[in-house]
C-alpha cells in the first residue's frame, strides 16, 4: 500500500487552463503539505494543512488553491496555469510528534505548454 | 540568506566505500530538525534519516549516518559500503522550531548534491 499517493503522475496542458493535483495519505497524519520542485531541483514548501486548517501559505499566487476535505486528503487546484508552473509538485504529510518527519509522495509532474 | 549549504553539486564515490556528503545551516533557533532525503532519477523522495538539535549523539540509520557538529552547523550525511542503488540525488533539509515551541513542519532545503557510485 502507498503510504502518500498524488494523481496524477504526468500532467501535459495548455497555458490559461484549469488543472487538479490529488494527494492521500494512509498513515494516519494530521498534517499535509504541497512542496514544488523547480527545474534546479530546488524544493520550496507552499502549503500547509494540519486537521483541515491552513498553516503555512508561503508567498504562492492565489492562482494556487489547496483544499483539504478531511485530514487523509490534500488536493491542490490551479487557475489560468502559466509556464512558469511548469514543475514537479510533491505533497507530503507528517504527524506532530517531535521528529515530525515528512514523507513524501511520488511527485506530479506538471508540463504548462 | 541561504539556510540550509549544500556546497557539493556532484561527488564521486568507488563501490564499497564510504562517502560524506556536506551540509551547513543557519538558524538562531535552539531547536531545530535536520533531515536527509534521497531523490533517485525515478523522482521520489525518500527519507533517510533525522538528528535532532537537542541530541546528544549522532544519528545512524543502517549505512547512514549523520555527523552532527551543532557549534559548527554542520550534519554531514556519511554513507558507509556504497552501493550502486545509492546513486541519486541528496537533500540536507531543516526543521525550525517557531515561537512558542509549536512545530509547523515547513522543510527547508539545501540545493542537493548529486552521488553517482561507480563499480
Amino acid at each position: 500500500d502507498t503510504a502518500v499517493s498524488q494523481t496524477p503522475k504526468y500532467l501535459v496542458t495548455q497555458m490559461g487552463n484549469d488543472k487538479s493535483i490529488k494527494c492521500e495519505q494512509n498513515l494516519g497524519h494530521d498534517t499535509m503539505y504541497w512542496y514544488k520542485q523547480d527545474s534546479k531541483k530546488f524544493l520550496k514548501i507552499m502549503f500547509s494543512y494540519n486537521n483541515k486548517e491552513l498553516i503555512i501559505n508561503e508567498t504562492v499566487p492565489n492562482r494556487f488553491s489547496p483544499k483539504s476535505p478531511d485530514k487523509a486528503h490534500l488536493n491542490l487546484h490551479i487557475n489560468s496555469l502559466e509556464l512558469g508552473d511548469s514543475a514537479v509538485y510533491f505533497c507530503a504529510s507528517s504527524t506532530r510528534t517531535a521528529k515530525n518527519i515528512q514523507y513524501f509522495g511520488a511527485g506530479t509532474r506538471l508540463s504548462v505548454l | 540568506a541561504q539556510k540550509i549549504t549544500q556546497t557539493q553539486p556532484g561527488m564521486f564515490v568507488q563501490e564499497k566505500e564510504a562517502v560524506t556528503l556536506d551540509c551547513t545551516y543557519d538558524t538562531s533557533d535552539p531547536s531545530y530538525g535536520l533531515f536527509w532525503y534521497k531523490q533517485p532519477s525515478s523522482g521520489e523522495m525518500i527519507f533517510l534519516i533525522y538528528q535532532g538539535s537537542y541530541d546528544q549523539q549522532n544519528a545512524t540509520e543502517g549505512r547512514y549516518s549523520l555527523n552532527f557538529q551543532k557549534a559548527r552547523k554542520s550534519a554531514n550525511l556519511v554513507i558507509s559500503a556504497s552501493q550502486l542503488g545509492d546513486s541519486a540525488m541528496y537533500f540536507c533539509a531543516m526543521r525550525e522550531e517557531l515561537a512558542g515551541g509549536t512545530s509547523y513542519g515547513k522543510l527547508t532545503f539545501g540545493q542537493g548534491t548529486i552521488l553517482t557510485v561507480h563499480p
